[in-house]
């Protein structure tokens, strides 16, 4: 079974650029959930979606928004890109957010943005 | 809140067993999660605790006690693409009365194994 894919792998910005960013979960997941990782502040939740609706969101700006299709992929955009938010853009997919074990989250290859 | 507590670093030699605290206080809790991560690379799940007690796969264990907000990793017979960040997560509703759950991660534990 393939795994998270996330695309592209790296990409370059500047300041004031939006960018949109792609995964696609494992076959049969339903729920996506993003996160951006940065050296100083570890991994931070942005949002989770499932069947297509946002269920929970994390702490950050309007900028961060994100949608899912009815195949479950996902996309996230942000806005007006400022310098601190180059990081590694991470999503992880499951099966249902409603707990238990077979809700292990498991996480694709990562986008890493520069802002310049 | 939620507040989950790991050193920052840590170093073990090649073939010895080292130990990883993680500390946590979550307003509720639907198990703990161990991540790895090796530099440049996503995190890949080791092991998830719901009930208190220990958990073996191999080489690796992970042990909770609820009661104390407390869990530790421990590795065996440590080899050298044993270095890697490890992350604690505990899954937590994401907010009080809410039917789904959030993983909050601490910041993870860079582990060097030298020879």
């Amino acid at each position: 079974k393939a795994g998270v894919t996330q695309t592209p792998r790296y990409l370059i910005k500047t300041r004031g650029q939006q960018v949109t960013l792609s995964c696609s979960p494992i076959s049969g997941h339903r729920s996506v959930s993003w996160y951006q990782q940065t050296p100083g502040q570890g991994l931070q939740f942005l949002f989770e979606y499932f069947s297509e609706t946002q269920r929970n969101k994390g702490n950050f700006p309007g900028r961060f928004s994100g949608r899912q299709f009815s195949n479950s992929r996902s996309e996230m955009n942000v806005s007006t890109l400022e310098l601190g938010d180059s990081a590694l853009y991470l999503c992880a997919s499951s099966w249902t957010t409603s707990g238990g074990g077979s809700d292990t989250q498991y996480f694709g290859p990562g986008t890493r943005l520069t802002v310049l | 809140g939620q507040n989950i507590d790991q050193p920052t670093e840590m170093t073990a030699t090649e073939g010895a067993i080292v130990q990883i605290n993680c500390t946590y206080q979550t307003s509720g809790f639907n198990g703990l999660f161990w991540y790895q991560q090796h530099a440049g690379e996503a995190p890949t799940f080791l092991s998830y605790n719901v009930l208190d007690g220990l958990e073996e796969k191999g080489r690796f264990s992970s042990f909770l006690s609820r009661s104390k907000g407390y869990s530790y990793l421990l590795l065996k017979e440590l080899q050298m693409k044993d270095s890697a960040s490890y992350l604690c997560a505990v899954r937590a509703p994401a907010y009080s009365g809410a039917g789904s759950y959030q993983l909050t991660f601490g910041k993870g534990t860079k582990l060097s194994v030298i020879p």
